[in-house]
């Protein structure tokens, strides 16, 4: 099984919807993370966590909440979504204790907002 | 601030030349790490290296290298004898410890290996 999940996969919705991306990990890890990525921009940050009560915006928080419901549980909601956010979105953990920074993906989540 | 600059977002080479992938970083601080991620078709993310800034040393992992010159703030990767299979996007990334650790991504060289 692999050891961060995303759901779903893929999801088209329409613009003013509300919609919710799921993240679990089963590595153990404190610290999580949401990307979006765009072509040629690589991956920004939009929020991390570095444990349950530790949230934290990254570079492109706007339009965007999230939800660390436990060790191994967080969410990223669009509360209205418009189609500029129409991206692939990861979750990603890391292991405080490396320090090493070494983050693992989960597979990503294709969003289309039309 | 950090900063990652791949500056060739595509790259197209013919199977078994060798092709390198340029990383320009820009950071403050003294400690930090670089990463390299591949991006195949299928869209996961999949780690191929990190190296700390302490650490110069050039590491060769079969047909991948990666030169790490902190005089020019680089760490390019070279894949020898490209493969068909090689064909991805591959990521250039950053993780500073004043910054929090978070990571600083390129945008990205894509890579397209013609047979």
């Amino acid at each position: 099984d692999a050891d961060v999940t995303q759901t779903p996969r893929n999801r088209i919705t329409k613009t003013g919807k509300r919609i919710m991306l799921e993240c679990s990990q089963t590595k153990g890890h404190d610290r999580m993370y949401w990307y979006r990525q765009d072509p040629g921009l690589g991956l920004r940050l939009i929020y991390y966590s570095f444990d349950v009560k530790d949230i934290n915006k990254g570079e492109i928080s706007d339009g965007y909440s999230v939800s660390r419901q436990a060790q191994a549980k967080f969410s990223l909601s669009l509360e209205s979504a418009i189609p500029n956010q129409t991206a692939l979105y990861f979750c990603a953990t890391s292991d405080r204790g490396t320090g090493t920074d070494e983050q693992y993906f989960g597979p990503g989540t294709r969003l289309t907002v039309t | 601030a950090q900063k990652v600059t791949q500056a060739q977002t595509e790259i197209s080479v013919v199977e078994k030349e060798d092709v390198t992938l340029d990383c320009v970083y820009e950071t403050r601080d003294t400690t930090y790490y670089l990463f390299w991620y591949k991006q195949p078709p299928s869209g996961e993310l999949v780690f191929l290296i990190r190296r700390n800034s302490f650490d110069e040393q050039n590491e060769i992992s079969g047909r991948y290298s990666w030169n790490f010159q902190k005089s020019t703030s680089s760490f390019n990767f070279t894949i020898t004898a490209s493969q068909v299979v090689d064909s991805a996007v591959y990521f250039c990334a950053l993780g500073a410890h004043n910054a929090g650790n978070m990571l600083t991504f390129g945008g990205g060289t894509r890579l397209m290996v013609k047979p």
